[in-house]
């Protein structure tokens, strides 16, 4: 069966580091993924998407991720952090001949000032 | 208003009540979603539906029903709510291939 896994489930920044969050999908084959943020209280909304093409791809508000078949990998990458970014992080996917979005468990980036 | 909605958003309901979670989407999007959120657990997939008529089953689907006889409503029902099914709901709709999933703005339940 499909699976995503994230394997930070909390991370504590403080603001200007850097982030790197981990997201690892199970099958091979075309495949689509994505990042959701939701923000504290909120529903949530897509940061970035890759369908196909170029590897690394760039999202809202300075997020970009890079796809690596090779590893079954979608990390979630941002050079500066800002106290705004708390929220929490998902990776998703599914793959061309399945209906379903599978989410992984989340990350939730604290960041400090 | 364009958009996918859920209705109510916020619900309190007794063990063994039947209760309807709402949503509507007005993109004649071909998929929709039901998940159920948990600390913990992230998102779980409870049901989906690929067109009108056509629904199955996702990761956690045992004590809910689903029907979608419109392409823009997708109501998830309890048939007999328990308190472990206190959570948060989020409805997701999406077009065909290659597009994303948009969400609503959820149904926080409450079981007692």
């Amino acid at each position: 069966a499909q699976s995503v896994s994230q394997h930070n489930h909390h991370v504590i920044l403080s603001e200007a580091a850097s982030l790197e969050l981990g997201c690892n999908y199970s099958y091979g084959g075309t495949v689509n993924l994505f990042w959701y943020v939701q923000y504290p209280g909120q529903h949530l909304q897509l940061l970035l998407k890759y369908f196909s093409g170029d590897p690394l791809v760039k999202g809202i508000k300075g997020f970009e991720a890079e796809f690596i078949k090779s590893k079954f990998s979608f990390n979630l990458r941002k050079p500066s952090v800002q106290w705004s970014d708390t929220a929490e992080y998902f990776c998703a996917a599914y793959t061309g001949t399945a209906s379903k979005l599978t989410f992984g468990t989340g990350t939730r980036l604290q960041v400090t000032l | 208003d364009a958009g996918i909605t859920q209705s109510p958003r916020y619900k309190i309901t007794e063990t063994g009540r039947q209760v309807t979670l709402m949503c509507h989407q007005t993109w004649s999007h071909s998929y929709m979603f039901w998940y159920r959120q948990d600390l913990g657990h992230g998102l779980r997939l409870i049901y989906y539906s690929a067109a009108a008529d056509i629904t199955d089953k996702g990761e956690v689907p045992d004590g809910y029903v689903v029907s979608r006889s419109k392409t823009e409503n997708f109501p998830l029902t309890l048939e007999s709510a328990t308190r472990s099914q206190t959570s948060v709901y989020f409805c997701a709709s999406r077009g065909q291939t290659n597009t994303e999933a948009f969400f609503g703005q959820g149904t926080r339940l409450t079981v007692v």
